[in-house]
């Protein structure tokens, strides 16, 4: 089954750049969706498509996708972004969905 | 405005049965993908199941023999049937549309919990 990595923490100052990376094979190949969970609330969708944002997610979040990484970015880190991050893909050959393990970013 | 709302959680002995119930609003859930995604304590977000407008259901590994997704479609609910229930199957279970063509939950409910425990 296809696998998503990605790394346990990340933490970053206020006001700078946060990337939380999703690695997995060829994962450039597919399109990777990413979601911010908040304690104790449900998963909100804050990227799909590799880098389109819902209506309603700040302009600071964007996403990229090639090779074998794909990476949410936040630019201008606010307090209220500390959250779990979870990328996921689809395998629509199988029918499979895919999540990683989440990435909790700290705001310092 | 759409709205899921997830209720049949419970505290359940292993081996047991429990179906949980997500009763949308705002869209109708025959015409729509619908899936079902659960968290263990302190864990990451897994995939348990997933249910296409036409009625085809797809199941996580784990899952898959033990679990069966369904739609009630007179009252706009979506069913997910638990049996053999293990404690690894605790979790919150969250219920969440589906998008057709690239597979992502865009709408999500608050999630109800499922212990399994002696």
């Amino acid at each position: 089954s296809y696998v998503l990595t990605q790394p346990p923490s990340v933490s970053v100052a206020p006001g700078k750049t946060a990337s939380s990376t999703c690695g997995g094979d060829n994962i450039g190949s597919k399109t990777v969706h990413w979601y911010q969970q908040k304690p104790g609330q449900a998963p909100v969708l804050v990227i799909y498509n590799d880098n389109v944002r819902p209506s309603g997610i700040p302009e600071r979040f964007s996403g990229s996708n090639s090779g074998s990484t794909a990476t949410l970015t936040i630019n201008r880190v606010e307090a209220g972004d500390e959250a779990d991050y979870y990328c996921q893909v689809w395998d629509s050959r199988s029918d499979l969905w895919v999540f990683g393990g989440g990435t909790k970013l700290t705001v310092l | 405005e759409v709205q899921l709302v997830e209720s049949g959680g419970a505290l359940v002995h292993p081996g047991g049965s429990l179906r949980l119930s997500c009763a949308a609003s705002g869209f109708a859930v025959r015409t729509n993908r619908m899936g079902w995604v659960r968290q263990a304590p302190g864990k990451g977000l897994h995939w348990v199941s997933i249910i296409y407008s036409g009625g085809s259901a797809y199941y996580g590994e784990s899952m898959r023999g033990r679990f069966t997704v369904s739609r009630d479609d007179s009252k706009n609910t979506l069913h997910l049937q638990m049996e053999s229930l293990r404690a690894d199957d605790t979790a919150v279970y969250y219920c969440a549309t589906v998008n057709d063509r690239e597979g992502f939950f865009d709408h999500w409910g608050l999630g109800t919990l499922v212990t399994v425990s002696p």
